[in-house]
C-alpha cells in the first residue's frame, strides 16, 4: 500500500529552473529515500536521508524532511532536460527493511 | 552500492503460462525484496525474501500466484503464475541489509501478457 502523497503529480518546468517535489507519509520512520525513474526503466537510487536529519545535500538536490508534519521535499536546481523522469520517495519503517512507496512525480524539463 | 541484475529484461507472454524472474546481487545480503509497478503506477510491495526462510507475502498477494525461491544469500526468483493480462507490470526486486538503509534495485522485467 502507498505511504502518502506526493505533490504534484505532475511538474513541467523550462530548464534552468527549479522543480520542487513534496512527499507526505503516515507512519513514522527510520529513513526516507528519493528515487527516479526513466521511462519505466529501473530506480536510480538519489539520495536518503535519515529521521534524525533536517536537511541534504547531493549535488543539485537538496531533500528536507520535517518528521512532525510527515512530509518531505526534493528541490532540483538548475533543472536538465535530462533530468526529465518520474520521481519517488520511499519510506522505510527500519534500517534494510522493505520500502513503502509514494504516488511518484512525473517531471518534465524542456530545453 | 549493490548491483542487481535481473532476467529476463522483458517478456511477452500468453495467459495461462508462468514466468520465473531472476535476481541477482554481487554481495550477500539478507533480505531481498520484490515489488510489482503496473503501468503508470507507484511500486508496491509483493514480498520480502529471506535466505534459509519462507517468504513474507503483503495483503494482496499469495505463494500460490508468486512463488519465490531464496536458495542462498546473492539470488531469489520469483514466478509470476498462470498468468493473466492483469499481471502484466515491471517487477523490481531490490535489496537491504540490517546496517545498508540504502535500497537499490535492479533494473526490472518488463512482462506483458497477452
Amino acid at each position: 500500500s502507498q505511504q502518502g502523497e506526493e505533490d504534484p503529480q505532475a511538474l513541467s518546468i523550462q530548464e534552468g529552473e527549479n522543480a520542487t517535489m513534496n512527499c507526505s507519509y503516515k507512519t513514522s520512520i527510520n529513513n526516507l529515500q528519493w528515487y527516479r525513474q526513466n521511462s519505466g526503466r529501473g530506480l536510480v537510487h538519489l539520495i536518503l536521508i535519515r529521521s534524525n536529519e533536517r536537511e541534504k545535500h547531493s549535488g543539485r538536490l537538496r531533500v528536507t524532511l520535517d518528521t512532525s508534519k510527515k512530509s518531505s521535499s526534493l528541490l532540483i536546481t538548475a533543472s536538465r532536460a535530462a533530468d526529465t523522469a518520474s520521481y519517488f520517495c520511499a519510506t522505510g519503517r527500519q534500517a534494510g527493511t522493505a520500502l513503502i512507496f509514494g504516488k511518484g512525480t512525473t517531471l518534465s524539463v524542456s530545453s | 552500492s549493490a548491483v542487481i541484475s535481473q532476467k529476463p529484461s522483458r517478456d511477452i507472454c500468453q495467459r495461462g503460462t508462468s514466468l520465473t524472474i531472476q535476481c541477482q546481487v554481487d554481495s550477500q545480503v539478507t533480505m531481498m525484496f520484490w515489488y510489482r509497478q503496473q503501468p503508470g503506477q507507484s511500486l508496491t510491495l509483493i514480498a520480502t525474501a529471506n535466505q534459509g526462510s519462507e517468504a513474507t507475502y503483503e495483503s494482496g498477494f499469495v505463494i500460490d500466484k508468486f512463488p519465490i525461491s531464496r536458495p542462498n544469500l546473492t539470488f531469489s526468483t520469483l514466478t509470476v503464475s498462470n498468468m493473466s493480462p492483469e499481471d502484466s507490470s515491471i517487477y523490481l526486486c531490490s535489496s537491504g541489509t540490517g546496517a545498508l538503509e540504502t535500497q537499490y534495485f535492479g533494473p526490472g522485467t518488463r512482462l506483458l501478457v497477452l
